[in-house]
């Protein structure tokens, strides 16, 4: 089946530094990818959707230039958290769609990435 | 109004019980649906998709109203693995095809 990482796993990092986190899609090619936040008994919530080789999309609210991300090949998509504030801490996980599932609208999700700013 | 709307819940129910779950969306335009399940501090996973016909997968079985913009899940002969949150998702369509997710509604079974 199709599966998706994400590294690291979990990380603890002082308020101010940056931090980055790669999403891959391990057994199929993905041309979008997404990026979801999720604080502790709330929703997931979309912050942008990625695709290779341009831009991404960000959903209102999200900043751009605070969460970077980077689409360079059809399998590894990357989030970067710049100044992160003890209020970004939160579960940050990626989801990819298969390339070659025409009109598939199932996503694969990552293990999430649990981020802590002290 | 958010866009999926869950009962929280929590609902705890015993072993064998059966339970139901309820979803309605707002976005009429919506192309498809799924039920996810959430653990503790984990990813979520899809349990399944949600026709119109209404389906079944075991002792699951999910339902669709487009009418009425309402989707369910009802759970029979609950284990205590059932134990988990229950996410409704609904797919906005072309051309990004995003999720997008309730905020879950937690169900514990008890021994």
């Amino acid at each position: 089946g199709a599966v998706v990482s994400q590294h690291p796993s979990w990380v603890i990092c002082k308020s101010g530094t940056s931090v980055k986190i790669e999403c891959r899609s391990l057994d199929f090619q993905a041309t979008t990818m997404f990026w979801y936040r999720q604080f502790p008994k709330q929703s997931l919530m979309l912050m942008a959707t990625s695709n290779e080789g341009s831009k991404a999309t960000y959903e209102q609210g999200v900043e751009k230039d605070k969460f970077l991300i980077n689409h360079a090949s059809l399998t590894l998509s990357t989030l970067t958290v710049t100044s992160a504030h003890p209020e970004d801490s939160s579960f940050y996980i990626c989801s990819a769609r298969d390339l070659g599932l025409a009109g598939a609208y199932e996503q694969y999700f990552g293990p999430g990435t649990r981020l802590t700013v002290t | 109004r958010k866009e999926v709307e869950q009962d929280p819940g929590p609902f705890n129910v015993p072993e064998g019980a059966t339970v139901a779950f309820n979803c309605t969306y707002s976005n009429s335009a919506s192309q498809s649906f799924f039920w996810y399940r959430q653990d503790c501090r984990k990813e979520p996973k899809l349990l399944m998709s949600v026709y119109s016909s209404g389906n079944e997968d075991g002792r699951f079985t999910a339902q669709l109203n487009r009418a009425s913009q309402y989707i369910s899940l009802l759970i029979r002969d609950s284990k205590l693995s059932d134990s988990a949150t229950y996410l409704c998702v609904v797919n906005k369509g072309a051309p990004a095809r995003q999720l997008t997710f309730g905020s879950g509604t937690q169900l514990t079974v008890l021994p």
